[in-house]
C-alpha cells in the first residue's frame, strides 16, 4: 500500500531557531496536508496543498507540494514553546482509495 | 469547541469488559472515520463511513463493531479487548468520503488490562 516516510522523526531545537520537516512518497498525491497534534489531541490541520510547486504560509509555518508530486516540506520559522507537538504529513490521491495516508509524525521540542 | 466530540477522553477496561466510544460532529459532514494512533505507527484508519453506510473496513478484528445511527454520531463497541489494543482512538469527520479537510476529535486515550 502508499505509505509515507516522514522525517526527523523528532527534534529538539532552542527557542527561536528555525525548523524544517520532509515527507517522501514512492506515490503520486494529487493534495499534500500537514497536520500538528499538541499534547492530548486529535491533530488539526496547518496547511493544505493542491498544486504541484504550491508553496503557501501560514503565518511561520511555510510548506511546500513537491514538483514530483511525491513529496512535501514544512518549515516553522522562529519558534516557541506552543509549537511543541507532533507534526503529520498527509497525503491524498484521487481516483483510488479515497483516504488519507499519513505519515508517522515529526515529535517537536522547544526548549525556552 | 473543536466541531468533533469524543468521549470519554479516558476509558480503563478488562479484557472481558464491554465498552462503547462516542463520537459527534455538528459541523454538516457526510463522512465519518475511526483511527487507532499507537506509539510510533502512522494513524491507522480503522473504519469509514460516508451518508450513515460502511465504506471501508480494514480488516479490523471483530471485537471492534462500529455504529453510525445518523450523520452526526459515530459509535465504536468494544468487546473481549486484548492490551495491544491500548491506544488513542481518533474519530474524525470530512464533508464527504474523499474529502481532504478532515476535522479530528481529542481522542479517547484507551488502556485494556
Amino acid at each position: 500500500g502508499q505509505q509515507l516516510n516522514q522525517s526527523p522523526q523528532s527534534m529538539f531545537i532552542q527557542e527561536g531557531e528555525d525548523v524544517s520537516m520532509n515527507c517522501t512518497s514512492s506515490s503520486i498525491f494529487n493534495t499534500w496536508l500537514w497536520y500538528k497534534q499538541d499534547p492530548g489531541e486529535g491533530p488539526v490541520l496547518l496547511i493544505a496543498l493542491y498544486k504541484a510547486g504550491e508553496l503557501t504560509s501560514n503565518g511561520r509555518l511555510t510548506a511546500q507540494f513537491g514538483i514530483t508530486r511525491k513529496d512535501s516540506f514544512l518549515n516553522i520559522s522562529a519558534s516557541i514553546p506552543s509549537d511543541v507537538g507532533i507534526y503529520f504529513c498527509a497525503g491524498h490521491s484521487q481516483g483510488g482509495s479515497e483516504k488519507l495516508v499519513f505519515g508517522k509524525g515529526m515529535k517537536l521540542t522547544v526548549n525556552p | 469547541e473543536t466541531g468533533v466530540t469524543q468521549t470519554p477522553r479516558h476509558l480503563v477496561m478488562g479484557m472481558t469488559n464491554k465498552k462503547s466510544l462516542k463520537c459527534e460532529q455538528h459541523l454538516g459532514h457526510n463522512a465519518m472515520y475511526w483511527y487507532k494512533q499507537s506509539a510510533k505507527k502512522p494513524l491507522e484508519l480503522m473504519f469509514v463511513y460516508s451518508l450513515e453506510e460502511r465504506v471501508e473496513n480494514n480488516s479490523v478484528p471483530s471485537r471492534f463493531s462500529p455504529e453510525c445511527p445518523n450523520s452526526s454520531h459515530l459509535f465504536l463497541h468494544l468487546h473481549t479487548l486484548q492490551p495491544e489494543d491500548s491506544a488513542l482512538y481518533l474519530c474524525a469527520s470530512s464533508q464527504f468520503w474523499g474529502g481532504v479537510g478532515y476535522t479530528f476529535g481529542s481522542g479517547t486515550r484507551l488502556t485494556v488490562v
